[in-house]
């Protein structure tokens, strides 16, 4: 089945530890999404590939960074974690504005 | 400020017991507005997408309805199963599929 895949599911690092998630999908999707989302919120948009123009949400961290190398992969870097990066964080692929297919999420845990 | 609210934010149902959840939005240019079903530790599921006033999709026991100022997904006979975080979110970009979420309801159907 096409889907989308985040590796790793668990993700614990010590404060400050520069930390990379991973998204994958097999939908051929041209736009990839980021999303965080802390316990009982709403996702959070931090930034998203339309093909390969990244664009960045006004009230995202510089400390957030991201790398879509190819269509099919997309990469999450949080340079020096603090603890309030602890959240799960969320990849999504549609296809222009078509409805998002979510992954399951990577869980971020700062020590 | 383009916003969207969701109500109420807990509901607990007895199995076959019908109701309506809530979301109330203000975006300037309205392109869509979905509906996710997400799980304890999984992504968000995509359930609906509504284009204009008036509009209605079903899928089993639930139907997503649309006005100009809020949706309404009404969920007639609930099961256990039905259990979950539902989200509303609105579509605010004509090219990609950005979009705002609401913090959702978690609804709890007991048997």
């Amino acid at each position: 089945d096409a889907m989308v895949i985040q590796n790793p599911r668990y993700q614990v690092t010590q404060f400050g530890k520069p930390v990379t998630l991973s998204c994958s999908q097999t939908l051929n999707h041209n736009v990839m999404y980021w999303y965080q989302q802390k316990s009982s919120q709403a996702p959070k948009l931090l930034f998203h590939y339309y093909d390969k123009d990244f664009n960045n949400e006004a009230d995202t961290p510089d400390n957030f960074q991201s790398r879509r190398p190819n269509t099919s992969f997309c990469f999450l870097d949080i340079r020096s974690p603090g603890l309030g990066d602890a959240a799960m964080y969320l990849c999504a692929t549609s296809r222009d504005s078509q409805p998002q297919h979510f992954g399951d999420g990577t869980r971020l845990s700062i020590l | 400020e383009d916003q969207v609210t969701q109500s109420p934010e807990a509901l607990r149902l007895q199995e076959g017991e019908s109701s309506s959840l809530n979301c109330s939005y203000t975006v300037s240019g309205l392109r869509g507005l979905f509906w996710y079903r997400q799980d304890p530790g999984k992504g968000p599921e995509f359930l609906f997408t509504l284009y204009s006033a008036g509009e209605e999709k079903e899928k089993e026991r639930l139907k997503a309805t649309l006005t100009k100022k809020e949706s309404f997904l009404h969920i007639t006979a609930p099961k256990p199963e039905d259990s979950a975080t539902y989200l509303c979110a609105v579509q605010y970009s004509s090219n990609t599929g950005k979009l705002i979420f609401g913090q959702g309801t978690t609804l709890q159907v007991k048997p």
